[in-house]
């Protein structure tokens, strides 16, 4: 089955504790992109990738890193969580950096930073 | 500010009736997409409508745009209690990797 896979789905962690929440796409997908969604703000993105070893910013990249070794894996990691990063997240992939694709997303991994 | 919104925030109505979604973007598109997302779910893909079409079908849901409004609609027909959830609408940006810029999204609940 064709899906993007977030682990975990569920993370309650302590400010400063590095994690690192997984992503993984099964479709040969070139475009992969981090959203965070909180109440009132919507979707925002955080880091997306063209291709692999090619990352950009999004619009809240801040206490966030990803990295794109290879083309199914898309890891953000938080090096240094804080309460203000207590959101739920969403991976997303698509099959080119093209607008006129669309996308398909993970499952949503809820972190909770005390 | 947001590309995309939404109107209404929230919709309540009774299975069988229509729901009608509407949202409004800013700048020039190619585009305009529609997902849907259950409650704290991943967001689904429902239909995208190119910016030379002016209306699409997929089963029990049509889509317009008018590009000189920039404005498009989403209509559930017959209605059932499983549509209950929030409805996106979203367009991509010529630069920046075709990012899609989302709105705030429609609430919708559909009561049996």
């Amino acid at each position: 089955e064709a899906q993007v896979t977030q682990n975990p789905r569920y993370l309650i962690t302590v400010t400063g504790k590095k994690l690192t929440v997984t992503c993984s796409q099964n479709m040969n997908h070139e475009y992969m992109s981090w959203y965070r969604q909180d109440p009132g703000l919507g979707l925002r993105q955080i880091y997306y990738s063209m291709n692999v070893e090619v990352t950009d910013k999004g619009d809240v990249p801040e206490g966030y890193k990803v990295s794109r070794k290879e083309k199914r894996n898309f890891p953000l990691i938080l090096e240094s969580p804080s309460p203000n990063q207590t959101s739920l997240y969403f991976c997303a992939s698509r099959l080119g950096a093209s607008g006129a694709n669309v996308l398909t997303f993970g499952a949503g991994s809820r972190l909770t930073v005390l | 500010s947001q590309q995309g919104e939404e109107d209404p925030q929230a919709l309540s109505i009774q299975e069988g009736e229509n729901a009608t979604m509407n949202c409004s973007y800013k700048t020039s598109i190619n585009n305009l997409q529609w997902y849907r997302q259950n409650s704290g779910r991943g967001l689904v893909h429902l239909i995208l409508i190119r910016s030379n079409e002016r209306e699409k079908h997929s089963g029990r849901l049509r889509v317009t745009l008018d590009t000189s409004k920039k404005s498009s609609s989403l209509l559930i027909t017959a209605s059932r209690a499983a549509d209950t959830a929030s409805y996106f609408c979203a367009t991509p940006l010529y630069n920046q990797g075709g990012k899609l810029i989302f709105g705030q999204g429609t609430e919708l609940s559909v009561k049996p």
